[in-house]
């Protein structure tokens, strides 16, 4: 049971260009959702959150959109920057305790 | 250290031995989860724990799987007789308080059993 799924396994963006991740979630319960960003060898790294109450979040380069009634959100980063080449985890959360994660998108940044 | 530091950051080891991998967390970090990652999978819950309160194992896939949480601070994820299908990167985050986030993550423990 996938309660939270990105379809997408991969995307290559140019750079300077807006990378899109998209993320889809079946529990309506969820109330917080994150993104985490992957390197190679390396724990996940805090990126951008945001709260059910919101339907946006900006911090700097990357904006977290998040659509209720559709169960959906996305991260937008713009311009991508090659730096940005790395596997990027949605995540939800209820009660904010343990994460529910997707598989993951891997994201390439073309020079 | 500044991060969440987990030991050891590899492992291998043969099918039915006991392993035990090592997580400290962030200083003054109430919460402790562990995670893990088996391969082309995204992150899976195992357990949680939040300060004196009795730990969530809802994500513990076997009773081959245990772990404790010593002083409120290090904790050990213990597997005992190892089987193939547990190799996995197992991974360790801690945030600040009850349901605080975002959490945060160690680089992880790659256990490869032979």
């Amino acid at each position: 049971d996938q309660q939270v799924k990105q379809n997408s396994p991969s995307l290559s963006v140019q750079e300077g260009r807006i990378s899109i991740l998209n993320c889809d979630y079946t529990n309506s319960m969820f109330d917080y959702f994150l993104w985490y960003k992957k390197y190679p060898a390396e724990g996940p790294t805090f990126l951008i959150s945001i709260s059910s109450i919101k339907d946006k979040n900006e911090d700097g380069r990357f904006t977290v959109f998040l659509n209720k009634s559709a169960k959906h959100l996305s991260l937008h980063i713009v311009p991508s920057q090659p730096g940005d080449s790395a596997v990027y985890f949605c995540a939800a959360t209820f009660g904010n305790e343990k994460l529910t994660f997707g598989t993951g998108t891997r994201l390439t940044i073309i020079p | 250290g500044a991060g969440v530091s987990q030991s050891p950051s590899n492992k291998v080891t043969e099918k039915g031995k006991d392993v035990e991998l090592r997580c400290d967390p962030i200083s003054g970090h109430t919460a402790l989860y562990w995670y893990r990652q088996s391969l082309g999978q995204g992150l899976e819950f195992l357990i949680y724990f939040q300060g004196n309160s009795a730990p969530d194992k809802s994500g513990l896939p076997s009773d081959r799987f245990s772990a404790e949480r010593t002083g409120g601070s290090v904790s050990t994820l213990t597997i005992q007789r190892t089987q193939q299908e547990d190799s996995a990167v197992y991974l360790c985050a801690s945030s600040y308080r009850t349901g605080g986030q975002p959490q945060h993550f160690g680089d992880g423990t790659r256990l490869s059993i032979l």
